[in-house]
């Protein structure tokens, strides 16, 4: 079946760089997403990457895809306070009559000052 | 520009009593819809999704039903509720057939049954 796991809990220093790290089960070729969510919002989608690539760049955020492991990460650059929030790595699944996201359990970033 | 709307953003609802969770998308036609719900645990559960008008696909059994009366309308609703159906609920679309923009959310509905 589909899975996507990640660590529940990231704690770094302001200033540092923060290793958000995913794993995924479908083989098939896939687009995998990173969102963010704030406090009591709801889920902003932050970048995506298609299975076919090895990496991913955009301003502070890094998208590195391992195919073979199946293992995704979000590396953020000179973490910030406004970067605390929790972040959901997805991959879409393909089964049925359309494509479903796949959620894991998500990662909550703690930057302390 | 596309947009979704979702209302209220908080509810507080006694056990028994009716619901109905309201989701609109403005800026596109025939999108996908999703309702998620989003528990203290934190993981994403998705409980229903349409495809088009009165097309509900629901994917966990519970308490809960969807319909989607317009095309970019989705309404999450209860007859009766339970405590357990307290949390904070989703409303999603997407493309048909476009995967790399993925699904943009709602800024959600926080529901405590009491």
């Amino acid at each position: 079946g589909e899975d996507v796991e990640q660590s529940l809990f990231l704690s770094v220093r302001e200033g540092d760089s923060s290793v958000i790290n995913c794993t995924y089960t479908d083989s098939s070729s896939t687009y995998l997403y990173w969102y963010k969510q704030e406090p009591g919002a709801g889920l902003q989608l932050l970048t995506y990457i298609f299975s076919n690539m090895d990496m991913k760049q955009d301003q502070r955020l890094t998208v590195l895809l391992n195919k073979k492991d199946k293992h995704l990460s979000l590396r953020i650059a000179d973490t910030q306070t406004g970067d605390s929030a929790i972040y959901f790595c997805a991959e879409m699944n393909y089964g049925g009559s359309q494509g479903n996201l796949i959620f894991g359990k998500g990662t909550k970033l703690s930057v302390k000052p | 520009s596309q947009t979704i709307h979702q209302w209220p953003a908080t509810l507080v609802q006694p056990v028994g009593s009716p619901l109905s969770l309201e989701c609109t998308v403005e800026g596109t036609s025939n999108p996908n819809l999703y309702w998620y719900r989003q528990a203290a645990g934190r993981g994403l559960q998705l409980l229903f999704y349409s495809v088009g008008i009165g097309q509900i696909s629901s994917e966990v059994p519970q308490n809960l039903s969807a319909s989607r009366p317009q095309d970019r309308q989705f309404i999450l609703s209860s007859k009766k509720l339970l405590l357990s159906d307290s949390g904070f609920y989703l409303c999603a679309w997407s493309v048909q057939g476009v995967y790399n923009y993925g699904y943009t959310f709602g800024s959600g509905t926080r529901l405590t049954v009491v």
